[in-house]
């Protein structure tokens, strides 16, 4: 069966960088696209940015460009979400989801399966 | 960018009563369009993609309708373990974007 399982929880000051990690068992692993997904405390749920693990091309909202890094291992099976220049509004529990294998759109699909999730706290 | 709205935030209901969520796009999304559960302290479970296709192993009493600009999740008779946090995505093009979230409670 698919199984997201990420790394565990990070504090780091603000203006660090930390690095989130996502593996991915049960499947092809360069058959579906990986989101990443984020839910600040108490908020709804924010898509943070997405890999397609065949060729690395990657695209992630605008508030992250520039700050959000995303890879894969293909070795390991495990992709990664690298977020740098933190601040104190990116504390937040951090997803992993895999892309729906059918009914998607022509930039992806819906994420199916769902990694534990990752607090990130900053603060100084 | 689109943007994704829902309503009612809040939703108090019974057991065995019948609920409506409704989410709308700033501009039309076809049918691409998803809708998720979330419960407390826990990642969010696919319930509805493409707009009404029934994501396997979730009962038959949720629903979902609507193409374009305007869809629905309806819940058909509540059961204690519906009661949760509801989602809505669009996942058309790039930057996808969820809903605010509806949050579905006992009355």
């Amino acid at each position: 069966q698919v199984q997201l399982v990420q790394s565990g929880t990070e504090v780091k000051k603000p203006g660090a960088s930390v690095t989130v990690s996502c593996k991915a068992t049960g499947y092809t692993f360069t058959r579906h696209y990986m989101h990443w997904v984020r839910q600040a405390p108490g908020q709804g749920l924010e898509w943070v940015g997405v890999i397609n693990p065949w060729d690395d091309t990657t695209a992630c909202a605008q508030e992250f460009q520039g700050r959000v890094t995303m890879t894969k291992d293909t070795s390991t099976s495990t992709f990664y979400m690298e977020l740098r220049s933190l601040k104190s509004e990116d504390a937040a529990v951090y997803y992993c989801a895999r892309a729906g294998p059918v009914g998607c759109s022509s930039t992806s699909c819906y994420g199916d399966h769902w990694g534990q999730g990752t607090l990130v706290t900053v603060s100084s | 960018d689109i943007q994704m709205t829902q309503s009612p935030s809040t939703l108090s209901a019974s057991v065995g009563d019948g609920v409506t969520i409704t989410c709308r796009a700033s501009q039309s999304i076809s049918s691409w369009l998803a809708w998720y559960q979330q419960k407390p302290g826990k990642a969010p479970k696919l319930v509805i993609y493409k707009a009404s296709t029934l994501e396997s192993g979730v009962p038959s009493r949720f629903s979902g309708s609507g193409s374009g600009t305007e869809f629905t999740l309806t819940i058909s008779s509540l059961q204690p373990d519906d009661f949760a946090t509801y989602y809505c995505q669009h996942y058309d093009t790039y930057p996808y974007s969820f809903g605010p979230g509806t949050k579905l409670e006992i009355k």
